[in-house]
């Protein structure tokens, strides 16, 4: 089973602000572990989108931000694109289970 | 930039062992973990476990009694062997470089396209 929770959809017009959630627990992103974020476009190997709870690798737009809150952790996306309508995946460390997943969330762009 | 392929049979019987192998190219294999994590058709994706070339090594609990994950420095490739298989186990396999920066942190930076095995008589 997943120790993280996403909600399965979210969606959002062209040019809005949309926010993932992750809910985690006191043994992963509350330990604190840092989070990372995956994004999935259709049909394709998921890529690293945010890593270490708040860093974007390089290539990565500045539209795609990310925090940690206690025990939960939100993936913000300003300025939404056509581009951005794919699965997003938040990650991290669990004491108990290792490296686990959220159950990924499909944003859809209206 | 490290690129990775994963190859192997793409049907498997059950009760067979699934055996699936990553070569890794443009980067070296004798740093960091190499992971597998795989993606069922049209679900989330599920951590199956990493290793480093020196064999320090860990598995996602629910899998760890079938899992099984060899490094070949000489080969630059790591291999992933899942036995007892059932239908349970048909889904996209991926390899990934499992990166540990400075900080400590730690993330799959590279991935290979996916392979996708079907257990299936």
């Amino acid at each position: 089973q997943s120790g993280l929770t996403q909600p399965p959809s979210v969606s959002g017009a062209p040019g809005q602000r949309v926010t993932i959630s992750c809910s985690g627990a006191s043994s992963n992103i509350g330990a604190p572990y840092g989070v990372n974020w995956y994004q999935q476009l259709p049909g394709t190997a998921p890529t690293l989108l945010i890593y270490a709870t708040t860093n974007r690798p390089s290539g990565v737009p500045a539209r795609f931000s990310a925090s940690r809150s206690g025990t939960s952790a939100s993936l913000v996306i300003t300025g939404l694109q056509a581009e951005d309508e794919a699965d997003y995946y938040c990650q991290s460390y669990d004491n108990s289970l290792g490296w686990v997943f959220g159950g990924g969330t499909k944003l859809t762009v209206l | 930039q490290v690129q990775l392929q994963e190859s192997g049979p793409g049907l498997v019987k059950p009760s067979e062992t699934l055996s699936l192998t990553c070569t890794v190219s443009g980067g070296s294999i004798n740093s960091h973990y190499w992971s597998w994590i795989r993606q069922p058709p049209g679900k989330g994706l599920e951590w199956i476990g990493y290793m480093s070339h020196s064999g320090k090594t860990d598995r996602n609990p629910s899998l760890k009694s079938r899992a099984t994950i060899l490094v070949d420095t000489s080969k630059s490739q790591f291999s992933l062997m899942l036995n007892s298989v059932t239908a349970a186990d048909t889904a996209v396999y991926y390899c990934a470089r499992h990166y540990g920066d400075h900080s400590g942190d730690y993330y799959q930076d590279s991935w290979g396209q996916g392979t996708l095995v079907t257990v299936s008589s």
